[in-house]
């Protein structure tokens, strides 16, 4: 059964801590992006991978980083230069330029 | 780049009835416009979508019709069901800037 697979669904964060959060897919996609939802608003592009070992920055890219060394897993690492990490993250795939992306169930990060 | 604006925020309607949601989109260039349902602690799943060379959609009870001319296109959910209460977001996809753009969605409850 295809689809993407977020791990973990909530994760806590200390203060100066790196998190790192797993986006796996197995929908053979090109291309894949991590969104940021903040309560009550739209999606927030971060970073967006269009091939294996190339990422562009997205519109909030800053406190964040990310690796493309597979074509099914696009991870994100939340760093402590985020000020303000607390937010919904979602990972999106997608086959072609104008075809739908597809979401995982996304992972809820939170400052302990 | 590209802006979407969607309104309204809230929509509450009576079981039943309809609902409509409207969207706008700043660049011309966009081709390629979905529309996604959120529930509660998920991520957002397509419902439906539209390209720049067709001017309505339907799938049973949701249309999704779009004015390239104006830079508009909405959302119609007919004969409203509870399970219909979710956001709804619209976005738009421009094949040079190889993301989407989402409006700030739109939170509807019907009610029994």
């Amino acid at each position: 059964d295809g689809g993407i697979t977020q791990s973990p669904k909530y994760l806590f964060r200390k203060e100066g801590q790196n998190v790192t959060l797993s986006c796996e897919q197995n929908l053979n996609h090109d291309a894949m992006y991590w969104y940021r939802q903040d309560p009550g608003q739209g999606l927030r592009l971060i970073y967006y991978s269009q091939i294996v070992n190339d990422f562009q920055k997205g519109d909030i890219a800053e406190g964040y980083s990310v690796s493309r060394e597979k074509k099914e897993s696009f991870p994100l690492t939340v760093t402590s230069a985020q000020k303000n990490p607390t937010a919904f993250y979602l990972c999106a795939s997608r086959i072609q330029k104008d075809q739908p992306q597809h979401f995982g169930d996304g992972t809820r990060l939170s400052i302990l | 780049g590209e802006n979407v604006e969607q309104h309204p925020s809230t929509l509450s309607v009576q079981e039943g009835d309809s609902a409509v949601i409207k969207c706008t989109y700043s660049d011309s260039a966009s081709n390629y416009f979905p529309w996604y349902k959120q529930e509660l602690g998920k991520g957002p799943q397509l419902i439906i979508d539209i390209r720049s060379n067709v001017g309505e959609k339907k799938d049973q009870r949701i249309a999704v019709t779009l004015n390239k001319t104006a830079k508009h296109f909405s959302l119609h959910i007919t004969e409203t069901q509870p399970e219909d209460s979710a956001v709804y977001f619209c976005a738009a996809f421009k094949a040079a800037g190889n993301k989407l753009t989402f409006g700030g969605g739109t939170r509807v409850l019907v009610k029994p």
